[in-house]
Formats: C-alpha cells, sequence, structure tokens
C-alpha cells in the first residue's frame, strides 16, 4: 500500500507565483518526520526541509515553507515568489524510526515547471 | 565540507552479467549510508542501510546485495542482472545526530 501519496503528478506556475504542493500519507507512529526533496533533471536530490510530527510550528527554510495538517495527515509544501530554477520534481517522504533505524517512504512526486 | 561521490555515473550492461556500483563519502566520519533504487519515471525505494562498518541491513533485496568494507564506502552488487534492475541507483548518507538524508549523484543503469 502506498505510504505517502501526492496527488498532483504535475503542477505549473509563473514566476513570481507562490506555490503548494500537496501531499498525503499514512502512519501508526506518533514520531515520524515528513521531508521535501527536489530531484534536478540531471537526478541529484536536493533537500528542502523538513517537519517533525512533534512540533505544532510550521517549518520554514528560505523561501520554502510547509503547512503541517497533522490530525488530517497532510502537508503542503508553500513555494514563494517561484523562479524557472525552481522547476523539477517535488518528493514527498515519511520517515519513522523503526528498530534504530531511519526508514523513508517516498511518494511518486510532482514535476513543477515555472514558466519565466 | 561533505561530498558524496558515486561510480560509475552510468552502465550499460548485459542481463545476466555482474555488477558493482560504489558510493563514497568524504569529511564525514561514520556515516549512516542508504541505497536506494528508483525505476524511470517512478519514485525511490530504499534497498538497504549501513550504521557501520561491517553491518548492512536489507529493506528490499530487489536480488541485490550490499557490503560496507568501509567507514567511508558502500557498495551495491549482483553477481546476475536482471531487466528489472534498470533504473536509477542513489547512495545516502546522514549523521547519527540528524534526521535528513543527503544523496550522492547517482548511477544510471540500464539493463538490456
Amino acid at each position: 500500500a502506498q505510504r505517502v501519496t501526492q496527488v498532483q503528478p504535475t503542477g505549473s506556475s509563473q514566476w513570481g507565483e507562490e506555490v503548494t504542493l500537496d501531499c498525503s500519507y499514512e502512519t501508526s507512529e506518533y514520531f515520524y518526520r515528513i521531508f521535501w526533496y527536489r530531484q534536478l533533471f540531471s537526478g541529484e536530490m536536493v533537500f528542502l526541509i523538513y517537519q517533525p510530527s512533534f512540533d505544532t510550528q510550521n517549518q520554514r527554510s528560505g523561501r520554502y515553507s510547509v503547512v503541517f495538517q497533522k490530525s488530517f495527515k497532510s502537508i503542503s509544501l508553500v513555494i514563494s515568489a517561484s523562479q524557472p530554477e525552481d522547476s523539477g520534481t517535488y518528493f514527498c517522504a515519511l520517515s519513522e524510526l523503526i528498530t534504530g533505524y531511519q526508514n523513508f517512504y517516498f511518494g511518486k512526486g510532482t514535476s513543477l515547471t515555472v514558466i519565466p | 565540507a561533505q561530498t558524496i561521490h558515486q561510480w560509475p555515473v552510468a552502465e550499460i550492461k548485459a542481463v545476466g552479467s555482474p555488477l558493482s556500483l560504489g558510493c563514497t563519502i568524504k569529511g564525514k566520519s561514520s556515516p549512516n549510508l542508504y541505497w536506494y533504487w528508483q525505476a524511470t519515471g517512478g519514485t525511490l525505494q530504499q534497498l538497504f542501510y549501513s550504521i557501520t562498518v561491517g553491518q548492512v541491513e536489507s529493506v528490499v533485496q530487489l536480488n541485490l546485495s550490499a557490503s560496507r568494507p568501509k567507514d567511508d564506502q558502500f557498495i551495491l552488487s549482483t553477481e546476475k542482472l536482471l531487466l528489472s534492475h534498470s533504473g536509477f541507483y542513489l547512495c545516502a548518507w546522514r549523521t547519527g545526530g540528524s534526521y535528513e538524508q543527503y544523496f550522492g549523484p547517482g548511477t544510471r543503469l540500464t539493463v538490456l
């Protein structure tokens, strides 16, 4: 069963617009973390931001922020003032700490195009 | 600064042939290391992880094996490639005190 769902396979925005990418997940753990990565066209994965389950404050990092709705098990990545360089595939990942190791479940990704 | 290197950058191999992919991380001692596989256009699947030298745990095997011969080195291998092994292989690391994983540049494998 899919643990992480990203329902938007593709998305687009105009330069300067705010972009929101959605993710939902399934877990029975109390402690977990949700990560966002961007995959460049080369295949390189770039870490963007993460949200711990126990932190009620939405995390921010530069132009990236998240909207964390724990009770709905959903989280959105918000990119402010989007730029063409933000184009790529965005992956949401759920991480749980199970028996001493950190597992990662990735969604299928959302391919974002920012139009100049 | 930490650097992570994967080799080779790309491989084209025949079905039934052996494979060895490597990952080296410099500038960080005793990292936790991970192997991921990504089918073309697909999501990432965690394959193996290693917390220390000589110790490797399997998450999903896919007829592959992994070894950690040195603190900074992680090897993915198989004696017989299958068509289904084609895809993009990513190595990742994290330190014991942090939660985010950082990825290497990846190796693109095509099995014919």
